[in-house]
Protein backbone atom coordinates (compact mmCIF):
# COMPACT_ATOMS: atom_id res chain seq x y z
CA UNK A 1 0.00 0.00 0.00
CA UNK A 2 0.83 3.73 0.02
CA UNK A 3 1.39 4.52 -4.03
CA UNK A 4 1.72 7.52 -5.17
CA UNK A 5 1.97 8.59 -8.59
CA UNK A 6 2.74 11.65 -10.98
CA UNK A 7 1.69 12.33 -14.19
CA UNK A 8 3.66 13.52 -16.63
CA UNK A 9 7.01 12.17 -15.59
CA UNK A 10 8.19 14.47 -17.88
CA UNK A 11 7.64 17.54 -19.68
CA UNK A 12 9.31 20.17 -22.05
CA UNK A 13 7.44 22.88 -22.53
CA UNK A 14 8.21 26.42 -24.18
CA UNK A 15 8.63 29.96 -22.13
CA UNK A 16 5.87 31.53 -20.91
CA UNK A 17 3.61 28.41 -20.86
CA UNK A 18 2.15 27.01 -18.01
CA UNK A 19 2.41 23.41 -16.94
CA UNK A 20 0.32 21.40 -15.02
CA UNK A 21 1.58 18.11 -12.46
CA UNK A 22 -0.67 15.75 -11.47
CA UNK A 23 0.04 14.01 -7.97
CA UNK A 24 -2.44 11.15 -6.57
CA UNK A 25 -2.97 8.77 -3.93
CA UNK A 26 -3.72 5.74 -5.37
CA UNK A 27 -4.68 3.46 -2.45
CA UNK A 28 -5.26 5.70 0.24
CA UNK A 29 -6.93 9.29 1.45
CA UNK A 30 -4.13 11.79 1.77
CA UNK A 31 -4.76 14.15 4.24
CA UNK A 32 -1.83 16.81 3.18
CA UNK A 33 0.26 16.68 0.02
CA UNK A 34 3.16 18.36 -0.10
CA UNK A 35 4.98 19.28 -2.92
CA UNK A 36 8.78 19.66 -3.60
CA UNK A 37 11.44 20.77 -5.66
CA UNK A 38 14.76 19.19 -6.25
CA UNK A 39 17.70 20.95 -8.07
CA UNK A 40 21.07 18.04 -9.27
CA UNK A 41 23.19 15.83 -6.31
CA UNK A 42 20.60 18.77 -4.02
CA UNK A 43 18.63 17.56 -1.20
CA UNK A 44 14.66 17.67 -1.37
CA UNK A 45 13.47 21.89 -1.16
CA UNK A 46 9.58 21.80 0.09
CA UNK A 47 7.60 24.30 -1.94
CA UNK A 48 4.22 23.70 -0.48
CA UNK A 49 1.95 22.06 1.84
CA UNK A 50 -1.31 21.73 0.73
CA UNK A 51 -4.78 20.49 2.58
CA UNK A 52 -7.80 18.71 0.93
CA UNK A 53 -10.49 21.94 0.26
CA UNK A 54 -7.78 24.49 1.96
CA UNK A 55 -5.31 27.18 0.64
CA UNK A 56 -1.45 25.53 0.65
CA UNK A 57 0.62 27.00 2.54
CA UNK A 58 3.47 28.41 0.60
CA UNK A 59 7.61 27.76 1.81
CA UNK A 60 9.21 31.35 2.47
CA UNK A 61 10.57 32.39 -1.20
CA UNK A 62 8.42 30.47 -2.93
CA UNK A 63 6.03 32.36 -5.01
CA UNK A 64 1.94 31.59 -5.03
CA UNK A 65 1.15 33.38 -7.81
CA UNK A 66 3.90 31.07 -10.01
CA UNK A 67 3.12 27.80 -8.36
CA UNK A 68 -0.34 27.11 -8.35
CA UNK A 69 -1.41 24.49 -5.95
CA UNK A 70 -5.46 23.04 -6.21
CA UNK A 71 -6.07 19.97 -3.65
CA UNK A 72 -9.66 19.36 -5.07
CA UNK A 73 -9.77 15.68 -3.20
CA UNK A 74 -8.42 13.31 -0.65
CA UNK A 75 -6.31 11.88 -3.60
CA UNK A 76 -5.47 14.53 -6.13
CA UNK A 77 -2.92 17.70 -5.93
CA UNK A 78 -1.76 19.75 -8.87
CA UNK A 79 0.75 21.73 -9.08
CA UNK A 80 0.44 24.31 -12.25
CA UNK A 81 4.22 25.97 -13.26
CA UNK A 82 2.63 29.60 -14.56
CA UNK A 83 4.35 31.50 -17.74
CA UNK A 84 7.24 29.00 -16.85
CA UNK A 85 10.99 30.16 -17.56
CA UNK A 86 13.93 28.14 -18.17
CA UNK A 87 15.04 28.91 -14.09
CA UNK A 88 11.93 26.52 -13.63
CA UNK A 89 13.57 24.06 -15.05
CA UNK A 90 13.64 21.17 -12.18
CA UNK A 91 12.88 17.98 -11.12
CA UNK A 92 9.49 18.19 -8.80
CA UNK A 93 8.34 15.69 -6.51
CA UNK A 94 4.94 15.47 -4.70
CA UNK A 95 4.27 13.31 -1.62
CA UNK A 96 0.97 12.42 0.40
CA UNK A 97 0.63 11.61 3.94
CA UNK A 98 -2.37 9.86 6.05
CA UNK A 99 -0.49 10.35 9.19
CA UNK A 100 1.13 13.25 10.82
CA UNK A 101 4.77 13.30 9.33
CA UNK A 102 4.92 10.04 7.45
CA UNK A 103 4.96 10.91 3.68
CA UNK A 104 4.98 8.63 0.54
CA UNK A 105 6.55 10.49 -2.65
CA UNK A 106 5.86 10.38 -6.17
CA UNK A 107 7.61 9.44 -9.09
CA UNK A 108 8.78 12.85 -9.77
CA UNK A 109 8.12 14.89 -12.76
CA UNK A 110 10.89 16.33 -14.87
CA UNK A 111 10.23 19.91 -16.26
CA UNK A 112 12.71 21.22 -18.81
CA UNK A 113 11.56 24.72 -20.15
CA UNK A 114 13.03 26.15 -23.97
CA UNK B 1 15.34 26.98 13.31
CA UNK B 2 15.13 23.27 12.35
CA UNK B 3 18.08 21.69 10.97
CA UNK B 4 19.47 18.03 10.05
CA UNK B 5 22.80 17.11 9.55
CA UNK B 6 23.58 14.02 7.64
CA UNK B 7 27.10 12.66 7.28
CA UNK B 8 28.63 11.31 5.53
CA UNK B 9 27.78 13.09 2.08
CA UNK B 10 29.46 10.12 0.10
CA UNK B 11 30.16 6.39 0.81
CA UNK B 12 31.79 3.78 -0.98
CA UNK B 13 31.92 0.34 0.47
CA UNK B 14 33.20 -3.39 -1.37
CA UNK B 15 29.67 -5.87 -1.66
CA UNK B 16 29.11 -7.73 1.57
CA UNK B 17 30.34 -5.34 3.86
CA UNK B 18 28.37 -3.16 5.92
CA UNK B 19 27.37 0.65 5.66
CA UNK B 20 26.55 3.40 8.22
CA UNK B 21 25.02 6.82 7.84
CA UNK B 22 24.83 9.04 10.43
CA UNK B 23 22.47 12.40 11.08
CA UNK B 24 21.83 14.15 13.89
CA UNK B 25 18.96 16.71 14.78
CA UNK B 26 18.40 19.78 16.66
CA UNK B 27 14.66 19.68 17.51
CA UNK B 28 14.45 18.07 20.61
CA UNK B 29 10.73 17.85 19.66
CA UNK B 30 10.91 15.45 16.42
CA UNK B 31 9.69 12.06 17.26
CA UNK B 32 9.65 10.45 13.91
CA UNK B 33 12.87 9.43 12.08
CA UNK B 34 12.01 8.47 8.50
CA UNK B 35 15.12 7.15 6.15
CA UNK B 36 14.66 7.34 2.26
CA UNK B 37 16.24 5.40 -1.12
CA UNK B 38 16.59 7.69 -3.91
CA UNK B 39 17.51 6.01 -7.20
CA UNK B 40 18.57 8.49 -10.32
CA UNK B 41 15.78 10.03 -11.63
CA UNK B 42 12.78 8.27 -9.33
CA UNK B 43 11.23 9.59 -6.45
CA UNK B 44 12.71 9.17 -2.45
CA UNK B 45 11.39 5.40 -1.44
CA UNK B 46 10.73 4.71 2.10
CA UNK B 47 13.07 2.30 3.42
CA UNK B 48 12.50 2.38 7.23
CA UNK B 49 10.73 4.60 9.95
CA UNK B 50 11.27 5.01 13.47
CA UNK B 51 9.16 6.96 16.17
CA UNK B 52 10.82 8.05 19.31
CA UNK B 53 9.15 5.48 21.97
CA UNK B 54 11.71 2.68 20.11
CA UNK B 55 15.67 3.18 19.89
CA UNK B 56 15.97 0.34 17.14
CA UNK B 57 13.99 -0.86 14.42
CA UNK B 58 15.08 -3.82 12.28
CA UNK B 59 14.10 -5.32 8.61
CA UNK B 60 16.20 -8.02 7.21
CA UNK B 61 19.29 -6.23 6.04
CA UNK B 62 18.27 -2.47 7.26
CA UNK B 63 18.46 -1.24 11.13
CA UNK B 64 17.69 2.14 12.40
CA UNK B 65 19.19 3.24 15.90
CA UNK B 66 17.74 6.44 17.85
CA UNK B 67 20.06 8.16 20.64
CA UNK B 68 17.22 11.13 21.63
CA UNK B 69 19.42 12.19 23.90
CA UNK B 70 22.00 12.83 22.02
CA UNK B 71 19.63 13.73 19.01
CA UNK B 72 21.55 11.29 16.97
CA UNK B 73 19.86 8.53 14.47
CA UNK B 74 21.40 5.78 12.32
CA UNK B 75 20.31 3.81 9.75
CA UNK B 76 22.91 0.54 9.21
CA UNK B 77 22.76 -1.73 5.96
CA UNK B 78 24.57 -4.93 6.22
CA UNK B 79 25.70 -7.07 3.33
CA UNK B 80 25.68 -4.48 0.93
CA UNK B 81 24.59 -5.44 -2.46
CA UNK B 82 25.24 -3.12 -5.45
CA UNK B 83 21.33 -2.46 -6.00
CA UNK B 84 21.74 -0.76 -2.52
CA UNK B 85 23.50 2.06 -4.14
CA UNK B 86 21.64 5.12 -3.97
CA UNK B 87 21.54 8.54 -2.78
CA UNK B 88 20.26 8.18 1.22
CA UNK B 89 18.03 10.83 2.96
CA UNK B 90 17.54 10.72 6.71
CA UNK B 91 14.62 13.48 8.00
CA UNK B 92 13.13 14.41 11.33
CA UNK B 93 9.88 15.18 11.52
CA UNK B 94 9.01 19.04 12.10
CA UNK B 95 6.79 21.05 14.39
CA UNK B 96 4.55 21.94 11.63
CA UNK B 97 3.96 18.43 10.64
CA UNK B 98 6.12 18.68 7.68
CA UNK B 99 9.78 16.47 7.43
CA UNK B 100 12.91 18.67 8.03
CA UNK B 101 15.59 16.49 5.43
CA UNK B 102 19.52 15.92 5.48
CA UNK B 103 21.90 16.68 2.76
CA UNK B 104 21.61 12.84 1.55
CA UNK B 105 24.87 10.36 1.35
CA UNK B 106 25.43 8.74 -2.16
CA UNK B 107 26.28 4.68 -1.51
CA UNK B 108 28.31 3.62 -3.62
CA UNK B 109 28.55 0.27 -3.41
CA UNK B 110 30.89 -2.10 -5.46
CA UNK B 111 31.09 -4.91 -7.13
Amino acid sequence: GAVVSQHPSWVICKSGTSVKIECRSLDFQATTMFWYRQFPKQSLMLMATSNEGSKATYEQGVEKDKFLINHASLTLSTLTVTSAHPEDSSFYICSASREEHTQYFGPGTRLTVL
Amino acid sequence: GENVEQHPSTLSVQEGDSAVIKCTYSDSASNYFPWYKQELGKGPQLIIDIRSNVGEKKDQRIAVTLNKTAKHFSLHITETQPEDSAVYFCAAGGSQGNLIFGKGTKLSVKP
